[in-house]
């Protein structure tokens, strides 16, 4: 099993340019996350989705659109890349719980910087 | 909105040494969770305190809740070098959102 796994590991974009942060799971969860984390600031959550097909904002959406095209996959799209962007972008998961007793399973990272 | 916040920010011991940060939140609370995170990689979940205990173990790591305080402590005793990470507390604030404070760097020297 590779539980989360995020691509790519690192990227360098140009202000304005736009991509799209792929996330994958094979543990059967339905709830996904994306985060970033910036220095000093912990972890903000950007987006996440509650179960396939459906998807809501967090603290932070501004300047991120996010795709669930199944159960496995969550996709991050910075659409004009700022360099307020720049930061780690972390997805997870949410395991099965009750109570929200859920823990969330992380993926390795992509590093991510705007200049 | 970020409603976990650890107390210290950084904190450097000697290996064998026990290593206690705190964790200050807001509103009411069903668990309080604590996750670690080494260098470059991604959080892992630790433990899971429920509302209505007051502490929990789990190897090492001891967790404390008093919820009359809106507070948790997490304990590591007789610690390592691998141990040097960082530590976040983290509550749900609305459904399945977890809102994570800023953490607490443990650094661990032989």
């Amino acid at each position: 099993n590779a539980g989360v796994t995020q691509t790519p590991k690192f990227q360098v974009l140009k202000t304005g340019q736009s991509m799209t942060l792929q996330c994958a799971q094979d543990m059967n969860h339905n709830s996904m996350y994306w985060y970033r984390q910036d220095p000093g600031m912990g972890l903000r959550l950007i987006y996440y989705s509650a179960s396939e097909g459906t998807t809501d904002k967090g603290e932070v959406p501004n300047g991120y659109n996010v795709s669930r095209l199944n159960k496995r996959e969550f996709s991050l799209r910075l659409e004009s890349a700022a360099p307020s962007q720049t930061s780690v972008y972390f997805c997870a998961t949410g395991g099965r719980g009750r109570n929200y007793e859920v823990e969330q399973y992380f993926g390795p990272g992509t590093r991510l910087t705007v200049t | 909105s970020q409603q976990g916040e650890e107390d210290p920010q950084a904190l450097s011991i000697q290996e064998g040494e026990n290593a206690t940060m705190n964790c200050s939140y807001k509103t009411s609370i069903n668990n309080l969770q604590w996750y670690r995170q080494n260098s470059g990689r991604g959080l892992v979940h630790l433990i899971l305190i429920r509302s209505n205990e007051r502490e929990k173990h789990s190897g090492r790591l001891r967790v404390t809740l008093d919820t009359s305080k809106k507070s948790s402590s997490l304990l590591i005793t007789a610690s390592r070098a691998a141990d040097t990470a960082s530590y976040f507390c983290a509550t749900f604030y609305n459904d399945y959102k977890l809102s994570f404070g800023a953490g607490t760097t443990v650094t661990v020297r032989a």
